[in-house]
């Protein structure tokens, strides 16, 4: 039974380039969820997809945005990058939205550092 | 305003012997959920162990057990019978609004335990 899987693992980029980051749920999953962890801090919520729609946002600019595709797996692209962005990237997935009290499933993180 | 508040300084813990990770939460929602996360140096976020705002139990999971004072606002992490792979940072989350399908989770900045032999 595979869980949350992200890709790439590392990542290195410039200012003002864009980036493109991909996960795929736990099996039986529909929901996706993404956090960004700054060095030293807790996990800040992005934005969560269900059914292929944004359903949630946290205070993140409009340079963060996302996708989810049919098979629920998503993606989370960020443009005009700055120095600050550089964090480690958590998706997490959860079995729709009225089950509340299951707990997410996070993978590995994509670790994105800023030059 | 900080929704989750953890502020104990790195700890060190002699194994086989238990800990206590302090968590207090800020929240006007009478229906919300608390989570415990494991995230070991490589990154993953593991998790716990959950307690919602309506349960009338302490929550257990295994070595794991919530001491939930809902007057306080707080909900401690137990570990017991430390063992070396416990050496992580552990977050106590939050997710308000269980009845309306939130799903967003908020963080504390996390507890620093180092296992010792």
């Amino acid at each position: 039974d595979a869980g949350v899987t992200q890709s790439p693992t590392h990542l290195i980029k410039t200012r003002g380039q864009q980036v493109t980051l991909r996960c795929s749920p736990k099996s039986g999953h529909d929901t996706v969820s993404w956090y960004q962890q700054a060095l030293g801090q807790g996990p800040q919520f992005i934005f969560q997809y269900y059914e292929e729609e944004e359903r949630q946002r946290g205070n993140f600019p409009d340079r963060f945005s996302g996708h989810q595709f049919p098979n629920y797996s998503s993606e989370l692209n960020v443009n005009a990058l700055l120095l600050g962005d550089s964090a480690l990237y958590l998706c997490a997935s959860s079995q729709g939205r009225e089950y509340s009290n299951q707990p997410q499933h996070f993978g590995d993180g994509t670790r994105l550092s800023i030059l | 305003a900080q929704k989750i508040t953890q502020t104990q300084p790195g700890m060190f813990v002699q194994e086989k012997e238990a800990v206590t990770l302090d968590c207090t939460y800020d929240t006007s929602d009478p229906s919300y959920g608390l989570f415990w996360y494991k995230q070991p140096s490589s990154g993953e976020m593991i998790f716990l162990i959950y307690q919602g705002s309506y349960d009338q139990q302490n929550a257990t999971e295994g070595r794991y057990s919530l001491n939930f004072q809902k007057a306080r606002k707080s909900a401690n992490l137990v570990i017991s019978a430390s063992q070396l792979g416990d050496s992580a940072m552990y977050f106590c989350a939050m997710r308000e609004g269980l009845m309306k399908g939130n799903n967003r989770l908020a963080f504390g900045k996390g507890n620093q335990v180092v296992v010792i032999p």
